[in-house]
C-alpha cells in the first residue's frame, strides 16, 4: 500500500460546479497537510496548508482533514476554467518539514466552459 | 524578488553522460529541497540542504546522484552516468528557514531531463 493514495483522474466538471478532490494516507504520523496546484510544465504552487484535523477556508477553496479516517479533501466552489490543472496533496510528519513532503500522484482536473 | 530559478529548463543527455541541474533559491532563502517527478508519478523527495550542509539525503539514490549547496552560488544536483530511468522533471524548492511547510516556501519551474 502506498503511503498516499490519490485518484489520478481525469476529473471533468462543468464551469460553476463544486469540485471535490481527495487523498487517503496510511502513515498515522502525518500531521501537516497541503494542497498544491500544478499547471502543465510548471512547478507546484501551494494552495492550502492545514495542521491536524478540521477545516480551513480560503476564498473558493476549503481544505478538510479527518485524521481518524486518514482522509483529506479539497473543495473548490464556483469552479472556473482557470482552475484546470493537476492538484497534488502532500503531507509531513514534522513541523519543520525537514523530512520532506510525501506527495500523492495528483488529480488532473478539467473545468469545461 | 525573483522566484526560484532553475536551469536549464530542458536538458538532453546521452546514456553515460553527466547531468548538472542548477537551482538558485529566492533571495534571502538559505534552505533548498530537491524533488523528482517521474512520468505519471507524484513528486518524490530527494535531498534537503542548507548552505554548505546536507541535512537529509534519505531520498537520494545511493549511486550516481549527489547534491551540493555551496556558500556562494546555486545548489547543484549532479547525476553521473545517466540512464534512461533518470528521465524526469527535477524540481527545486527554497524556504527562508527550516519551516518548509510555511507559505514562504516556493518551487521552481523544474528541469526536464531526457536521457536518450
Amino acid at each position: 500500500q502506498k503511503e498516499v493514495e490519490q485518484d489520478p483522474g481525469p476529473l471533468s466538471v462543468p464551469e460553476g460546479a463544486i469540485v471535490s478532490l481527495n487523498c487517503t494516507y496510511s502513515n498515522s504520523a502525518f500531521q501537516y497537510f497541503m494542497w498544491y496546484r500544478q499547471y502543465s510544465r510548471k512547478g507546484p504552487e501551494l494552495l492550502m496548508y492545514t495542521y491536524s484535523s478540521g477545516n480551513k477556508e480560503d476564498g473558493r477553496f476549503t481544505a478538510q482533514v479527518d485524521k481518524s479516517s486518514k482522509y483529506i479533501s479539497l473543495f473548490i466552489r464556483d469552479s472556473q476554467p482557470s482552475d484546470s490543472a493537476t492538484y497534488l496533496c502532500a503531507m509531513s510528519a514534522r513541523e519543520g518539514g525537514a523530512d520532506g513532503l510525501t506527495f500523492g500522484k495528483g488529480t488532473h482536473l478539467i473545468i469545461q466552459p | 524578488n525573483a522566484g526560484v530559478m532553475q536551469n536549464p529548463r530542458h536538458l538532453v543527455r546521452r546514456r553515460g553522460q553527466e547531468a548538472r541541474l542548477r537551482c538558485s533559491p529566492m533571495k534571502g532563502h538559505s534552505h533548498v529541497y530537491w524533488y523528482r517527478q517521474l512520468p505519471e508519478e507524484g513528486l518524490k523527495f530527494m535531498v534537503y540542504l542548507q548552505k554548505e550542509n546536507i541535512i537529509d539525503e534519505s531520498g537520494m539514490p545511493k549511486e550516481r546522484f549527489s547534491a551540493e549547496f555551496p556558500k556562494e552560488g546555486p545548489s547543484i544536483l549532479r547525476i553521473q552516468q545517466v540512464v534512461r530511468g533518470d528521465s524526469a522533471a527535477y524540481f527545486c524548492a527554497s524556504s527562508p528557514d527550516q519551516g518548509f511547510l510555511n507559505t514562504e516556501a516556493f518551487f521552481g519551474q523544474g528541469t526536464r531531463l531526457t536521457v536518450v
